[in-house]
């Protein structure tokens, strides 16, 4: 049974341009989830989405960012214009419901130079 | 704001020895504790707690809550080598399912 899928698995790109990442949950899971890991913050949220409806997006860091799930198999985390402070490791999970476990994607490792 | 704080940072032990993790939290309206592994990837799932006195097993692993005194713990016996990783604790709240994670506690087990 696949998991939750990310890709790309790395990403390099210069400051200024934009970055798409993207995830598809666990199949039939309703809630899926955003992270961002870097070695100074740890693993933080930055937004949830139940149902395909965003919930919480109080941890998106600014403006620069976005994130969009048009059906229930797929969620895109968008970066425009992307800076070099964007680096860091990006995770997108998924539960069958609110409130139960989250499953974590490979994750995708941005560069940003 | 919702805080969780997991001690020691980092923890060198030798093959066969046994190893507690501890996680103490401060969270409004706390819904499960959960544990997680981490090695060179994503974290992956070990436990989900939600009532108080009650231990979760799986094989060499085991965890405890105590909602009284807001922590939880995460022990290891007979560790082995693959047991190296970052574990991470999390609290999840009602409040719209928001996970906090701590800051982790970096295992490693030489042979």
């Amino acid at each position: 049974d696949a998991g939750v899928i990310q890709s790309p698995r790395h990403e390099v790109t210069e400051m200024g341009q934009e970055v798409t990442l993207r995830c598809k949950p666990i199949s039939g899971h309703n809630s899926l989830f955003w992270y961002r890991q870097t070695m100074m913050r740890g693993l933080e949220l930055l937004i949830y989405f139940n149902n395909n409806v965003p919930i919480d997006d109080s941890g998106m860091p600014e403006d620069r960012f976005s994130a969009k799930m048009p059906n229930a198999s797929f969620s895109t985390l968008k970066i425009q214009p992307s800076e070099p402070r964007d680096s860091a490791v990006y995770f997108c999970a998924s539960s069958l419901r609110q409130f139960d476990t989250q499953y974590f994607g490979p994750g995708t490792r941005l560069t940003v130079l | 704001e919702d805080k969780v704080v997991q001690s020691p940072l980092s923890l060198v032990v030798h093959e066969g020895d046994t190893v507690t993790l501890n996680c103490s939290y401060e969270v409004t309206n706390f819904r499960s504790l959960l544990w997680y592994k981490q090695e060179k990837k994503a974290p992956t799932f070990l436990f989900m707690l939600t009532s108080s006195g009650i231990e979760k097993k799986s094989g060499r692993l085991s965890s405890i809550l105590d909602k009284k005194e807001l922590f939880s713990i995460l022990n290891i016996t007979a560790t082995q080598t693959g047991d190296s990783a970052v574990y991470l604790c999390a609290v999840l709240n009602n409040a719209g399912n928001m996970l906090t994670f701590g800051g982790g506690t970096r295992l490693m087990v030489k042979p």
